[in-house]
């Protein structure tokens, strides 16, 4: 079992939708929740992190955390166009694992 | 400006030839990690850093070393690159281990 799963996609939603990107982890020591961006040919840019369980929001997103589900969401709202990237979740215990990441196109 | 740099941005090499990539950050950062993404296979860790001269290996340390003398910096050497090293690889740093990381802007690796 890997360590940090994500559905590879494509994600496709239309512009406007609600776009849930989902993600679970193995190791019942994670501490921290991290979800990056990364448009193609760029670096990963941290977008979202989350250490306790419930929602945290910052504009139109939000991340969310069950640790008793092992189980870690995005949900972007409102999504534009200027959205269609990979996301990538990611766990830190000792130190960071990532998911292989979801594609999103988000179609105007 | 806060970052973290990476040279050189691409690098064309033959099987066997030594070669280091460079990695420096100017955050004081403690944390530092080298991460190799390969298409389908995601970011995959080759070495990390939890401060000088104390490093560990990831998961995919096959072939690479490492060597962090000065927190800033955090060299990746290939000592004799084979093919299957052909990939993107960036390098990384965060104050914490609960903070997330600062990318660099990659190094695109291929060996002939």
């Amino acid at each position: 079992q890997k360590e940090v799963e994500q559905n590879s996609g494509p994600l496709s939603v239309p512009e406007g939708a609600i776009a849930s990107l989902n993600c679970t982890y193995s190791d019942r020591g994670s501490q921290s929740f991290f979800w990056y961006r990364q448009y193609s040919g760029k670096s990963p840019e941290l977008i979202m992190f989350i250490y306790s369980n419930g929602d945290k929001e910052d504009g139109r997103f939000t991340a969310q955390l069950n640790k008793a589900s092992q189980y870690v969401s995005l949900l972007i709202r409102d999504s534009q166009p200027s959205d269609s990237a990979t996301y990538l979740c990611a766990v830190r215990v000792n130190d960071m694992r990532f998911g292989a990441g979801t594609r999103l196109t988000v179609k105007p | 400006e806060a970052q973290v740099t990476q040279n050189p941005r691409y690098l064309i090499t033959v099987t066997g030839k030594k070669l280091t990539v460079t990695c420096s950050q100017n955050m004081n950062h403690e944390y530092m990690s080298w991460y190799r993404q390969d298409p389908g296979l995601g970011l995959r860790q080759i070495y990390y850093s939890m401060n000088v001269e104390v490093t560990d290996k990831g998961d995919v340390p096959e072939g690479y070393k490492v060597s962090r003398k000065e927190k800033r910096n955090f060299p990746l050497i290939l000592e004799s690159p084979s093919p299957n090293q052909t990939s993107l690889y960036f390098c990384a740093s965060s104050s914490d281990r609960g903070y997330g990381y600062t990318f660099g802007s990659g190094t695109r690796l291929t060996v002939v």
